[in-house]
């Protein structure tokens, strides 16, 4: 399979609890992207590599998200000291950067995190 | 003001019958491109179409069409021949700018039913 792989499928975790989620873009692609949904609502940007470049963070990644692309390969997001709002799905996606034009980003099946 | 618009929560279709999902967006960027994705309860995002501020033509995918009208903001799908397999969330979503996917605004969604 070569599509976005995205591990865990879900976790749950007491709250205070850091977790780590692992994101595996299409091997060419040179950009990956991490959104977060709640539920009844569409995907909410949060962040985005170009290569091991984090070029953009959103409002919505507090001091408690960090982000991470060490090789430009895969990604890991972590959450420390999660909190119940943190209970969401997170989805990697990622795209081939062509210059002028866009291309479609590809999205991974999510890591659902449920904090209790 | 919300950037991208689905004023449809939930819509139904008879098999075999065609839907037009409704989908209205603002900016002042001259560029842009607006993207239509389908997710199914799997969770993963499906990328379906994709429209770009300076094509000239329609965008057509298959089934999928896109209806867009620049000087309504408007950038509805229609889908010709529904099946059950469409049965989905459908997000409208736009990136703002030149250069490729970066960062993307999305919707709140339509949830498509399809009746046998």
């Amino acid at each position: 399979d070569t599509g976005v792989s995205q591990n865990p499928r879900h976790k749950i975790t007491k709250r205070g609890q850091n977790v780590t989620f692992r994101c595996d873009p299409i091997s060419e692609h040179n950009r990956l992207y991490w959104y977060r949904q709640t539920l009844g609502q569409g995907p909410e940007f949060l962040t985005y590599f170009q290569n091991e470049a984090q070029l953009e963070k959103s409002r919505l990644l507090s001091d408690r998200f960090s982000a991470e692309r060490p090789k430009g390969s895969f990604s890991t997001l972590e959450i420390q000291r999660t909190e119940q709002g943190d209970s969401a799905m997170y989805l990697c996606a990622s795209s081939l950067s062509k210059g002028k034009g866009a291309t479609e980003a590809f999205f991974g099946q999510g890591t659902r995190l449920t904090v209790v | 003001a919300q950037k991208i618009t689905q004023t449809q929560p939930g819509m139904f279709v008879q098999e075999k019958e065609a839907v037009t999902l409704d989908c209205t967006y603002d900016t002042s960027d001259p560029s842009y491109g607006l993207f239509w994705y389908k997710q199914p309860s799997s969770g993963e995002m499906i990328f379906l179409i994709y429209q770009g501020s300076y094509d000239q033509q329609n965008a057509t995918e298959g089934r999928y069409s896109l209806n867009f009208q620049k000087a309504r903001k408007s950038a509805n799908l229609v889908i010709s021949a529904s099946q059950l397999g469409d049965s989905a969330m459908y997000f409208c979503a736009m990136r703002e700018g030149p250069g490729g996917y970066q960062k993307v605004t999305f919707g709140t969604g339509t949830k498509l039913q399809v009746i046998p």
